[in-house]
């Protein structure tokens, strides 16, 4: 059984301030590690996601880093906005299939003026 | 293109009832997954299905059944409601391949079991 460890439960920031949210997995047999974001009453959507051949990625002002030694990887939210607050959710694959997805427990973000 | 639509958006339910969450995608993903929410527990795999006819069990798969007849259609049904299944149920599809991690999730069946 996959066990994923995601860090803090919640986080209040400033406008304007980083984000970071961790995640760190056991195992898994497969590259491709997603973060998902889910607003109140909506379903998760994918955010962004990385393949651990590189260590980091950026979309914006998303950006993922990986470390694949440490088994960890982390979201990290540039110039947050009152928009971002959301509730965020990494993702691994299961090490016997990567149909199967085991999620972190969340953490509820939350962007103030 | 609807995406995923999940019916209904709420249901209350008492003890011993039996009822089917809808799920449907028009994406033609392969794969198709039924997750539950609880606070502070994240998102749960139920059951899941990896095409037509073919259908595995995920982390909770207790009281559920599903199944799987057509690419478009993977309902999920509970047997005999009980309390602890009071739950946010989200179904989710993937086209699959190296796109696997990609889910794209529905709207959510808020149920409460009485």
């Amino acid at each position: 059984q996959q066990q994923v460890k995601q860090s803090p439960q919640s986080l209040i920031v400033q406008k304007g301030g980083i984000s970071i949210i961790n995640c760190a997995y056991e195992n898994t047999a497969f590259d491709y590690f997603p973060w998902y974001q889910q607003f109140p009453g909506k379903g998760p959507a994918l955010l962004i996601a990385i393949r651990p051949d590189v260590s980091e990625k950026k979309e914006g002002r998303f950006t993922i880093s990986f470390n694949k030694s440490a088994k960890q990887f982390s979201l990290h939210i540039m110039d947050s906005q009152p928009g971002d607050s959301a509730t965020y959710f990494c993702a691994v694959p299961h090490t016997g299939t990567a149909s199967k997805l085991t999620f972190g427990t969340g953490t509820r973000l939350q962007v103030t003026l | 293109n609807a995406g995923v639509t999940q019916t209904p958006k709420f249901q209350v339910l008492k003890t011993g009832q039996s009822m089917t969450l809808q799920c449907a995608q028009d994406m033609n993903h392969e794969y198709m997954s039924w997750y539950r929410q609880d606070p502070g527990m994240g998102l749960r795999l139920i059951h899941y299905s990896v095409g037509a006819g073919i259908t595995d069990q995920g982390e909770v798969p207790n009281g559920y059944n599903v199944s799987r007849s057509t690419t478009e259609d993977f309902p999920l049904r509970l047997l005999s409601a009980a309390p602890s299944q009071t739950s946010v149920y989200f179904c989710a599809s993937t086209l699959g391949g190296q796109r696997m991690s990609e889910q794209f999730f529905g709207p959510g069946t808020r149920l409460t079991v009485l």
